[in-house]
């Protein structure tokens, strides 16, 4: 039973515009999310965070949201450029389970040109 | 050197050999992980441990054995794999491991992978 869920494997935008990637998750229990970014050959790298008593973070060009009632999540990417094409993971915390992070299944994002 | 980096970068073996991953984390953190990613699937959480302690071990088949010698090196010891054991072997380092923490302290941040093939 996947707790964190990414429904879209891919996501074309045209440059300058804005990305929006979404994340849903099933359990309200969640104390902290985060989103990552991976390139093709590296290791995730971490991008931004929310606490679960949060509804909105910004840094830069990157706002995550989140909507406890309906247990979402998105990353806004403005305005989209070429090198943010990638894969991009959103993840949760339970701290009750020791701080295990559980990622979802990534959102491929293409930026064209 | 900084970050986490991993050994080595890409990995082919056989089903009979014995072959060891290496991580090493240069951000004076107290916890390190060992993930898998397989296609198409989400990160795996495989073991953690804090400060050299084993603290989770997420149903891994004995034919992965970590070892954490001290707080900036883990290894994962690989014998007798299958075919399906084939995939991204990602380490991560958090400053806090621990529950309750909270905050930045629970930030991971991964290597570039090892990408290992069992033939």
């Amino acid at each position: 039973d996947q707790q964190v869920k990414q429904n879209s494997p891919s996501l074309s935008v045209q440059e300058g515009r804005i990305s929006i990637l979404n994340c849903d998750y099933t359990n309200s229990m969640f104390d902290y999310f985060l989103w990552y970014k991976k390139y093709p050959a590296e290791g995730p790298t971490f991008l931004i965070s929310i606490s679960s008593i949060k509804d909105k973070n910004e840094d830069g060009r990157f706002t995550v949201f989140l909507n406890k009632s309906a247990k979402h999540l998105s990353l806004h990417i403005v305005p989209s450029q070429p090198g943010d094409s990638a894969v991009y993971f959103c993840a949760a915390i339970l701290y009750n389970q020791g701080g295990k992070l559980i990622f979802g299944q990534g959102t491929e994002l293409s930026v064209k040109p | 050197e900084t970050g986490v980096t991993q050994t080595p970068r890409h990995l082919v073996m056989g089903m009979t050999n014995k072959k060891s991953l290496k991580c090493e984390q240069h951000l004076g953190h107290n916890a390190m992980y060992w993930y898998k990613q397989s296609a198409k699937k989400p990160l795996e959480l495989m073991f953690v441990y804090n400060f050299k302690e084993q603290t989770e071990n997420n149903s891994v088949p004995s034919r992965f054995s970590p070892e954490c010698p001290n707080s900036s090196h883990l290894f994962l010891h690989l014998h007798t794999l299958q075919p399906e054991d084939s995939a991204l072997y990602l380490c991560a380092s958090s400053q806090d491991g621990l529950a309750g923490a909270g905050g930045n302290t629970d930030t991971q941040y991964f290597g570039p992978g090892t990408r290992l093939t069992v033939l």
